[in-house]
């Protein structure tokens, strides 16, 4: 089942603008990450925040953790056409026995 | 540094068939995991592992087996196939257990089931 939930599902946007993705999860968690996904290949690793962080930057990523709403969000700043990829959270929860859960993914276009 | 290694990259069985994905990893990382990625679904996790010895079943698992019998190879075999097992399936491991740590992919395997 999934923990994390991405929003929007997809976004379209120009190069140079910038762009904003969300995650919304339902149970308390130790740390959310943020993966990158181009076409075809396998996720790699953007961000980890951990639940007593509210905020991590990463050259032209920051990304944003709100607990009390169980939300986070990923800002890329002054896109590029390099930047098109898919976008996941994950979720580690602080009870059970659950590996990650991963979100189900925005799509990201930048438009040249 | 090959990082994790999945072989092969394209795989058609028809029904009923039976295979093993590979997934080498030359990290030293104890925790090892398989996902498969239907469109519109997300990632789902099928098996993992904690340490050599030691597998657990994650979200889907019906279908699928595996075993870790050294820290580097975590493969996954699929006893009879069906066509719902058409999928991507990606390998993925880490330094520490569960969602302490990030994970590394590798570039999946896309296999259709006829």
């Amino acid at each position: 089942s999934q923990q994390g939930e991405e929003d929007p599902q997809a976004l379209s946007i120009q190069e140079g603008e910038n762009a904003t993705m969300n995650c919304s999860y339902k149970t308390s968690i130790n740390n959310l990450q943020w993966y990158r996904q181009n076409s075809g290949r396998g996720l790699v690793h953007l961000i980890l925040i951990r639940s007593n962080e509210r905020e991590k930057h990463s050259g032209r990523l920051r990304v944003t953790l709100d607990t009390s709403k169980k939300s986070s969000s990923l800002l890329i700043t002054a896109s590029r056409a390099a930047d098109t990829a898919s976008y996941f959270c994950a979720t580690d929860a602080r009870s059970g026995n659950t590996p990650l859960v991963f979100g189900k993914g925005t799509r990201l276009s930048v438009i040249a | 540094n090959a990082g994790v290694t999945q072989t092969p990259k394209f795989q058609v069985l028809k029904t009923g068939q039976s295979m093993t994905l590979q997934c080498a990893q030359d990290m030293n990382h104890e925790y090892m995991s398989w996902y498969r990625q239907d469109p519109g679904m997300g990632l789902r996790l099928i098996h993992y592992s904690v340490g050599a010895g030691i597998t657990d079943q994650g979200e889907v698992p019906n279908g699928y087996n595996v075993s870790r019998s050294t820290t580097e190879d975590f493969p996954l075999r699929l006893l009879s196939a069906a066509p719902s097992q058409t999928s991507v399936y990606f390998c993925a491991s880490s330094y520490a257990r569960r969602g302490q740590s990030p994970l590394h992919f590798g570039n999946g395997t896309r296999l259709t089931v006829t």
